[in-house]
């Protein structure tokens, strides 16, 4: 069935670092990717999204590209900062009214 | 921004005992949807609604759940029974359109059958 796995967490950072959080999906036809993400005491927010293979999705200094061939979905971010401390999930819908979402991956940012 | 509002934000119930939880999606929105995760597992599809009807339900949608949009405003999910493995964070959310547009969710109500 459809499925998406992430990468488990929790990710710790310095501030100014590299981000990449690893997403792989396994779907029949050609699915929708999404990242959400959930802030301390909200709910899970659209992050960014992208509906087909090559597309890159990006918001906030956040990029993930669609990639088809490797069936991926990385979240990557050049520099995080304190504020990008959440939880980010990975998550794809295929056609139906539903998505299928990761585990989630806990990321902290330390000054 | 409109925001879904969840209430209450923790509940905490004996086993057996029935549950509602309440969620009041953004005003004009059309599709709303249950989630839950478990904690440390995915978050997964409950049920979607439109039309003040069940459009889709997941396998854990089973025949002690339902859900009610009872007066226009309110969006309400009922576990009649609930057992241990009900313990979870539940999601509620809200879109325009279908679920490919953006996704509206609440901060989620934790649930703990004891």
């Amino acid at each position: 069935g459809d499925s998406v796995t992430q990468m488990e967490g929790p990710v710790t950072l310095s501030e100014e670092a590299f981000l990449t959080i690893n997403c792989t999906y396994t779907a029949t036809g050609y699915p929708s990717l999404f990242w959400y993400v959930q802030y301390p005491g909200e709910g899970l927010q659209l992050l960014l999204k992208a509906t087909k293979a090559d597309d890159k999705g990006s918001n906030k200094g956040f990029e993930a590209t669609y990639r088809k061939e490797t069936t991926s979905f990385h979240l990557e971010k050049g520099s995080v900062q304190v504020s990008d401390s959440a939880v980010y999930f990975c998550a794809l819908q295929t056609g139906a009214n539903n998505l299928f979402f990761g585990t989630g991956t806990r990321l902290t940012v330390i000054p | 921004e409109p925001e879904v509002t969840q209430t209450p934000s923790h509940q905490v119930t004996q086993m057996g005992q029935e549950v509602i939880l309440r969620c009041v999606p953004i005003s004009n929105h059309l599709y709303f949807y249950w989630y839950r995760q478990i904690l440390g597992q995915k978050v997964e599809f409950l049920v979607s609604f439109y039309n003040n009807e069940i459009s889709e339900k997941s396998e854990i949608f089973d025949d002690q759940f339902s859900v009610e949009r009872p007066d226009g405003s309110n969006f309400t999910l009922k576990i009649r029974s609930t057992k241990l493995e009900d313990s979870a964070m539940y999601f509620c959310a809200s879109s325009v359109r279908e679920v490919k547009e953006k996704l509206f969710f609440g901060s989620g109500t934790q649930l703990s059958v004891l």
